[in-house]
């Protein structure tokens, strides 16, 4: 089955440590993106990717950083620079930029 | 000023009766979309519906129908016949750019909870 799988679930950080999520589609979508989601609020996008090497920050980029090395991947790092990191993290794709998104299950990140 | 608004933090609705779901939006933009999104207690993200600023048609997607009402600025999602498993947070989001610098944003609401009754 087609989809967009995140790993892992859940994931603890200690203070100063960076750390990554991952996420691989195989669904052939061009275009992916990363979102942050905070308790009682909406979605908030981290950093989208149009196409292989190339990414734009969104709304909330500071203290993230992103690759797009493959069209399959695109890992999110969460690095000591992220003073509020716990929250949960939602990648998704699109066959074209900002078209109708499917969305991975989640990770959910906490500062240990 | 925000954005998106969803005025309703919940909503009930008894099984099989229709229920609308409010979506206001603030855009200076002539091109933009409009999104739905449901997202169970599992956590996933679902598209709904979608509906483009140009499109003269009101969007249907099954039980999903959106209410595209352009001067008003609102795109309220109705859900027809709904059911025990509609019970789920529903997120409205819109899709502005690109910009004259290329970028777009993609903003979405705080998100209705709705409760379906049996």
């Amino acid at each position: 089955d087609g989809g967009i799988t995140q790993s892992p679930k859940y994931l603890f950080r200690k203070e100063g440590q960076n750390v990554t999520l991952s996420c691989e589609q195989n669904l052939n979508h061009d275009a992916m993106y990363w979102y942050r989601q905070d308790p009682g609020q909406g979605l908030r996008l981290i950093y989208y990717s149009q196409i292989v090497n190339d990414f734009q920050k969104g709304d909330i980029a500071e203290g993230y950083s992103v690759s797009r090395e493959k069209k399959e991947s695109f890992p999110l790092t969460v690095t000591s620079a992220q003073k509020n990191p716990t929250a949960f993290y939602l990648c998704a794709s699109s066959i074209g930029l900002f078209q109708p998104q499917h969305f991975g299950d989640g990770t959910r990140l906490s500062i240990l | 000023a925000q954005k998106i608004t969803q005025t309703q933090p919940g909503m009930f609705v008894q099984e099989k009766e229709a229920v609308t779901l409010d979506c206001t939006y603030d855009t200076s933009d002539q091109s933009y979309g409009l999104f739905w999104y449901k997202q169970p207690s599992s956590g996933e993200m679902i598209f709904l519906i979608y509906q483009g600023s140009y499109d003269e048609q009101n969007a249907t997607e099954g039980r999903y129908s959106l209410n595209f009402q352009k001067a008003r600025k609102s795109a309220n999602l109705v859900i027809s016949a709904s059911q025990l498993g509609d019970s789920a947070m529903y997120f409205c989001a819109m899709r502005e750019g690109p910009s004259t610098s290329g970028t777009y944003k993609y903003i979405f609401g705080t998100g209705t909870r709705l409760k379906v009754l049996a």
